[in-house]
């Protein structure tokens, strides 16, 4: 089945700093695919996404870029803040069947040090 | 507002006893997900519902169950709870497929099996 691998599994930076995230996965059928941040004690929320047949998507201090030939994606965030700690998950979708779903990545903890 | 609910938030059970855990969504979406979450594994799909009546089995369904009676309710039961099934337990409802669109995530119920 589809696997979304996802590094590195911590990463701690200085806040002002980039933080970068990296995903891959082996379906070369994928097609969508979602970053989700997760607060502590909360559910995960998306906060970008980007289809296949885009190379990359900014929204403001966030961005996506995808490489379909290579099967990775990657997740930037510019001008870290320290509400940006929390931990962040990948995730692809795989077609099950006919049924798509998706499959998430183990998950990045990020931690910004102010 | 529209919103995704979970219930219990907490719950300590005994191995072999049935479990039923709740989700409710009033967005009306037709597409519901139960996922557990595991440090080391991510977010991993247990079952999943495109409409009333309707379940499919995810990557980690063995102990699980789930019915779709209506729009708004997906339950998770676990028949015979066992260690195993300590987690974090999250429901998640979107209103197009799992390729392409948004999911919302609820709180999260915190499962003890003893």
């Amino acid at each position: 089945g589809e696997n979304v691998e996802q590094h590195p599994s911590t990463l701690s930076v200085q806040e002002g700093d980039s933080a970068v995230i990296k995903c891959t996965y082996s379906d070369s059928a994928s097609n969508y695919f979602p970053w989700y941040k997760q607060e502590l004690g909360k559910g995960p929320q998306l906060i970008i996404d980007i289809r296949s047949n885009v190379g990359e998507k900014k929204d403001q201090r966030i961005a996506v870029t995808l490489n379909k030939t290579a099967k990775h994606f990657s997740l930037h965030i510019t001008e870290t803040q320290p509400e940006d700690s929390a931990v962040y998950f990948c995730a692809a979708t795989i077609n099950d069947f006919g049924n798509e779903k998706l499959t998430f990545g183990t998950g990045t903890r990020l931690t910004i040090i102010p | 507002d529209a919103e995704i609910t979970q219930s219990p938030r907490h719950k300590i059970t005994e191995t072999g006893r049935q479990v039923t855990l709740a989700c409710h969504q009033t967005w009306n979406h037709n597409n519901m997900f139960w996922y557990r979450q595991d440090l080391g594994h991510g977010l991993r799909l247990i079952h999943y519902s495109y409409g009333v009546q309707d379940t499919n089995k995810g990557e980690v369904s063995d102990g699980y169950s789930v019915s779709r009676s209506n729009t708004e309710d997906l339950p998770l039961t676990l028949e015979s709870a066992a260690s195993s099934q300590t987690s974090v337990y999250f429901c998640a409802s979107s209103e197009l497929g799992a390729a392409g669109d948004e999911q919302y995530f609820g709180p999260g119920t915190r499962l003890t099996v003893t």
